[in-house]
């Protein structure tokens, strides 16, 4: 069965510095999503993306976040500037159309900030 | 926006006793509701939907709307089944589907 695939499955960084966290969506899926998982939190919704654009994003997605769909197989989400709560696990997931479908999950990016 | 009430934090049980966990709904009509379960260190998997109305690894699941519930259930516990379980609705739809999760309760079962 297809997975999504996710790199690195841990990212140590310091803080302020910049990191990009890579998922490879199922290939024939169209939406994308990154959800965040602060550690003995629930999963959070962080931003949707469609047709190469954001579709939906929330309040956790300011400025200092961005995603890119650079080369039509990877789904990328940057951080430009980490702060220390940002650190979690980051899941990416992804699904083939919206009607009665469950999302599909990477095994996801632990990410420590220093 | 849609909510997602999962009450219980934590549950513990023993092997082969029943186990339920719940989860309430913000009403709206017809929803769709998931069970995800997420096992130790692995991904987020999809349990079960109430559309299907099957049973997976034993677990049951059914839409009670006039209680706004969609409780999880297992007659027989077994230790493989400790894992975080989470309930899970779509928010919106079209190009702005996006699902939106309870806080999880942790499953425990002791042996």
């Amino acid at each position: 069965e297809p997975e999504v695939t996710q790199t690195p499955s841990h990212q140590v960084t310091q803080m302020g510095q910049e990191v990009i966290l890579r998922c490879v969506p199922i290939s024939n899926h169209l939406y994308f999503y990154w959800y965040r998982q602060i550690l003995g939190q629930k999963v959070e919704f962080l931003v949707s993306f469609y047709n190469n654009e954001i579709s939906e994003k929330s309040e956790i997605f300011d400025d200092q976040f961005s995603v890119e769909r650079p080369d039509g197989s990877n789904f990328t989400l940057k951080i430009r500037s980490t702060k220390l709560e940002d650190s979690a696990m980051y899941f990416c997931a992804s699904i083939s159309r919206v009607t009665d479908s469950p999302l599909h999950f990477g095994n996801g990016t632990r990410l420590t900030v220093t | 926006a849609q909510r997602v009430t999962q009450p219980e934090k934590l549950l513990s049980v023993f092997k082969g006793a029943p186990v339920e966990l719940k989860c309430n709904y913000s009403y709206s009509g017809s929803p769709e509701l998931f069970w995800y379960v997420q096992y130790s260190r692995q991904r987020l998997q999809l349990l079960l939907r109430h559309i299907s109305r099957e049973s997976i690894k034993g677990f049951t699941a059914d839409l009670n709307k006039g209680e706004t519930s969609f409780h999880l259930k297992k007659p027989f516990a077994q230790e493989e089944d400790s894992a975080m379980y989470y309930c899970a609705r779509p928010n919106s739809g079209g190009s702005n589907y996006k699902l939106t999760f309870g806080k999880g309760t942790l499953l425990t079962v002791n042996p």
